[in-house]
């Protein structure tokens, strides 16, 4: 199946700082990048859907500029939480398709801890 | 519409039993429904998917059966095992109609006791 790469899969960071978070198709182009968050025994929340080479749409609710996502390339996608805040612990999830009609898949997520 | 109802929400299943999860669906859009399988820590993992043109899928002890008149689906677990003990997501999408986010299903925490 097709891998995807999620780094780091924990981090740290204090409080106002901001922390990036990478997400990369292995062995496939990814024309569409998801974000998901999730919270402790819950389900996963899109934040947002990434196509390579334009803006990112926001799911109703998520802050822009706060969880800036860039695709820059077929391989890549970024999540930059900015200005972090405690409340911006959680478990952050990414997944990537190759094509509309295709399966997407999971990245290993990243707990982000702020402190 | 765009929900995925599932349940039990958790689970407790003897070793060698089966286990059964269930999910419902409102929009008629979904034509390809995934079952994940999350650990711990970890991002969920692609287990087994139908769309809805087939009743049922079997993949080793993971059967899914479909039922597109009451739009239901559920998950089958045959001789479940410890290993098993995982969080299960049934999820939702429309590949060829458009609807292109994956919709889930609240989760199931299922535990395998030896």
């Amino acid at each position: 199946g097709a891998v995807v790469s999620q780094h780091p899969s924990r981090v740290i960071c204090k409080s106002g700082t901001s922390v990036k978070i990478e997400c990369r198709s292995l062995d496939f182009q990814a024309t569409t990048m998801f974000w998901y968050r999730q919270f402790p025994k819950q389900s996963l929340m899109l934040m947002a859907t990434s196509n390579e080479g334009s803006k990112a749409t926001y799911e109703q609710g998520v802050e822009k500029d706060k969880f800036l996502i860039n695709h820059a390339s077929l391989t890549l996608s970024t999540l930059t939480v900015t200005s972090a805040h405690p409340e911006d612990s959680s478990f952050y999830i990414c997944s990537a398709r190759q094509g509309l009609r295709t399966e997407a898949f999971f990245g290993q997520g990243t707990r982000l801890t702020v402190v | 519409q765009q929900q995925v109802k599932q349940s039990p929400q958790s689970l407790i299943v003897q070793k060698g039993g089966i286990s059964i999860i269930n999910c419902a669906y409102e929009n008629t859009a979904f034509d390809y429904f995934p079952w994940y399988q999350q650990f711990p820590g970890k991002g969920p993992a692609l287990l087994i998917a139908i769309r809805p043109d087939v009743s049922e899928k079997k993949e080793g002890r993971f059967t899914i059966s479909f039922n597109k008149s009451a739009k239901q689906f559920s998950l089958h677990i045959m001789d479940s095992q410890p290993g098993d003990s995982a969080t299960y997501f049934c999820a939702a999408v429309g590949l060829n109609t458009g609807f292109q986010k994956l919709v889930f299903g609240t989760g199931t925490r299922l535990l395998v006791s030896p």
